[in-house]
């Protein structure tokens, strides 16, 4: 069974500073998508950005970029100019290719990091 | 597009009752995954449906349950409730369970088992 671990329960940052999230997970398969969702107050998990393992190329979207490195299994989040609406839970994700394959649609999340702007 | 839904918001229930919580999907959407949110345990998944049949459980007691509808909505039930149960219950769907399908969440049942 695979598992996601973030190690960083929480975590603060300066307005418009930079600040890494970090992710880690385990599992014996070679290929596997990686995620990263944003839980806001509001409850509604929102995918911030997704990295399919096969792509060595790391994946960015906008402010946010990932660190993928498949062989230490490590899979990091950067905000760049961290705004005040990127206060949030940030979740890691992980889903099997296999299962992708077979028509299921299944995630396993790690526990989170709260993540705090200060003005 | 309206996003996926899910009622009612929050919900109080007793030991011993049962609860059904409904979604409803993006229109067009066809698979519905469903995930219990703790804070000691997390986000665990529960099931997922496409076109009304079960795809895939996860490792949950059978006192959780669920259906999905011709229309796609899909509805969870659980019996004799426990307090454990208690829990944020999220709903996500998708296009269709493929590879390159993004998964949009609800913002999620809020369930109090006293």
């Amino acid at each position: 069974a695979q598992t996601v671990t973030q190690s960083q329960p929480e975590m603060s940052v300066q307005e418009a500073e930079t600040v890494t999230l970090s992710c880690t997970y385990d599992t014996s398969e070679s290929d596997y998508y990686l995620f990263w969702y944003k839980q806001p107050p509001s409850r509604q998990m929102i995918l911030v950005i997704r990295q399919e393992a096969y792509k060595q190329q790391n994946a960015t979207e906008n402010r946010f970029s990932v660190n993928f490195q498949k062989a230490a299994k490590s899979f990091s989040l950067k905000i760049s100019d961290s705004q005040l609406g990127d206060a949030a839970m940030y979740f890691c994700a992980y889903r099997s290719a296999l299962q992708s394959g077979a028509g299921s649609y299944q995630l396993t999340f790690g526990k989170g990091t709260k993540l705090s702007v200060i003005p | 597009k309206a996003g996926v839904t899910q009622t009612p918001r929050y919900l109080i229930k007793t030991r011993g009752q049962q609860v059904t919580l409904s979604c409803s999907p993006i229109s067009g959407h066809r698979s519905v995954s469903w995930y219990q949110q703790t804070p000691g345990q997390g986000l665990q998944f529960l099931f997922e449906y496409f076109s009304e049949t079960q795809r895939n459980k996860g490792n949950f007691p059978g006192r959780f349950s669920g259906r999905q509808f011709s229309n796609s909505r899909s509805e969870m039930n659980v019996s004799t409730l426990e307090l454990g149960d208690s829990a944020l219950y999220l709903c996500a769907s998708s296009a269709g369970p493929t590879s390159n399908e993004k998964l949009f969440f609800g913002s999620g049942t809020q369930l109090s088992v006293l």
